[in-house]
């Protein structure tokens, strides 16, 4: 029971660097999310998926872009890095819109950029 | 645009001690969710309430949300370094219900 997985766990990145990570679900979730959790900031939402086929901007999307590559993935991309985006970033899913449902959430990536 | 906020940031207890962490929204919410984050780990699901006063137990953790389902909070009775963590208040924005808009957390260290 895989759950939500998300890949790589760590990174580190330069400057100025490109990178994807990647998220899927095998719960056959509709709904997908990207959050990024910084001290004392809780959790703000990047971007959302609530169906296959749409992607929406959440609280905090400067810098990043996202594909809903199918239903099963999610992925998140930074085209420029910088070290504002040094964060744990998590994807989540849940079966219908997480105001109603519960969401689960992946093991998180620990992403420093420098 | 909707706030959630917590309190308070982080609280220190002896094992054995209660605790208690408050959620207030600034505006009503049609539900609210609680979730556990374990040091170095991820969100997990506690419990949803969606009721006008309702009140929801598991073991230890007491879960109520407010009449005015403006507020809600999470006693933990008698804790234990199993309750270490931080617990999250989330609820849907004004917008609809697609999303969760967290409020900051509290974070619980319970000494032995």
């Amino acid at each position: 029971n895989a759950g939500v997985t998300q890949t790589p766990k760590f990174q580190v990145l330069k400057t100025g660097q490109s990178m994807t990570l990647q998220c899927a679900q095998d719960m056959n979730h509709n709904s997908m999310y990207w959050y990024r959790q910084d001290p004392g900031m809780g959790l703000r939402l990047i971007y959302y998926s609530a169906s296959e086929g749409t992607t929406d901007k959440g609280e905090v999307p400067n810098g990043y872009n996202v594909s809903r590559l199918n239903k099963r993935e999610f992925s998140l991309r930074l085209e420029s890095a910088a070290p504002s985006q040094t964060s744990v970033y998590f994807c989540a899913s849940s079966a219908t819109g997480a105001g109603w449902t519960e969401a689960f959430f992946g093991q998180g990536t620990r992403l420093t950029v420098v | 645009g909707q706030q959630v906020m917590q309190i308070p940031q982080y609280q220190h207890v002896q094992e054995g001690e209660d605790f208690t962490t408050y959620c207030n929204s600034s505006t009503t919410l049609s539900n609210i969710q609680w979730y556990k984050q374990r040091p170095g780990g991820h969100p997990v699901f506690l419990i949803q309430l969606v009721k006008s006063g309702e009140v929801k137990k598991q073991k230890r953790l007491t879960f109520q949300f407010g009449e005015a389902k403006k507020n809600s909070s999470l006693h933990i009775t008698a804790t234990q370094t199993t309750d270490v963590g931080t617990y999250f208040c989330a609820g849907p924005p004004d917008s609809g219900y697609s999303t969760l808009t967290f409020g900051k957390g509290t974070m619980l260290l319970v000494s032995p």
